[in-house]
């Protein structure tokens, strides 16, 4: 089945840091894969996305490139802000599963001044 | 647009009661569904319909039911609740459902307690 692997947080930044989440997935075929940022006490949104590989997404200074060799999606930032700070959710979906996110458990960020 | 409301945004429960939690979206979107946040377990998905009338399971559905009798509303019915069921519930809905890239749009959450 499919399934998505998050490095364990929190990570804790300095306010300019270089921030990397690192996703590897598990799946058959070609999954869209997603990064959704949840804010304290809010749902989730969606932060990027990227649907074939090579592709890469971005987002309010994220990015993220789908890597089918290394079946990765790592979200990159080059300067976090102290309002980053959240916890964010690489996820996939697979074609003909009627959009069921698989999501990982989720990295929580903290970026401090 | 409102997007996705769900309320209630808090609800303690003791074991044994049911409750309905109400999931709406003004966005005219096909798809809905239901995930349960649990502490380091990312969301795991409860129940899905991909249109008014048409339901089926997620992951993680025992417990749990549902209906779709309009395309707006997707509520998650509780029968007897229980311990394991304390958790923050979210309602998402996209589009349509399959293809590429459909991005789902989730409601603020319903934290729910059962002691």
């Amino acid at each position: 089945g499919n399934s998505v692997t998050q490095m364990e947080g929190p990570v804790t930044l300095s306010e300019e840091a270089f921030l990397t989440i690192n996703c590897t997935y598990t799946a058959t075929g070609y999954p869209s894969l997603f990064w959704y940022v949840q804010y304290p006490g809010e749902g989730l949104q969606l932060l990027l996305k990227a649907t074939k590989a090579d592709d890469k997404g971005s987002n309010k200074g994220f990015e993220a490139t789908y890597r089918k060799e290394t079946t990765s999606f790592h979200l990159e930032k080059g300067s976090v802000q102290v309002s980053d700070s959240a916890v964010y959710f690489c996820a996939l979906t697979h074609t003909g599963t009627a959009s069921k996110l698989t999501f990982g458990t989720g990295t929580r960020l903290q970026v401090t001044l | 647009n409102a997007g996705v409301t769900q309320t209630p945004k808090f609800q303690v429960l003791k074991t044994g009661q049911s409750m309905t939690l109400q999931c709406a979206q003004d966005m005219n979107h096909e798809y809905m569904s239901w995930y349960r946040q649990d502490p380091g377990m990312g969301l795991r998905l409860i129940h899905y319909s991909v249109g008014a009338g048409i339901t089926d399971q997620g992951e993680v559905p025992n417990g749990y039911n549902v209906s779709r009798s309009t395309t707006e509303d997707f509520p998650l019915r509780l029968l007897s609740a229980a311990p394991s069921q304390t958790s923050v519930y979210f309602c998402a809905s996209s589009y349509s459902p399959g293809g590429w890239g459909n991005e789902q749009f989730f409601g603020p959450g319903t934290r729910l307690t059962v002691l």
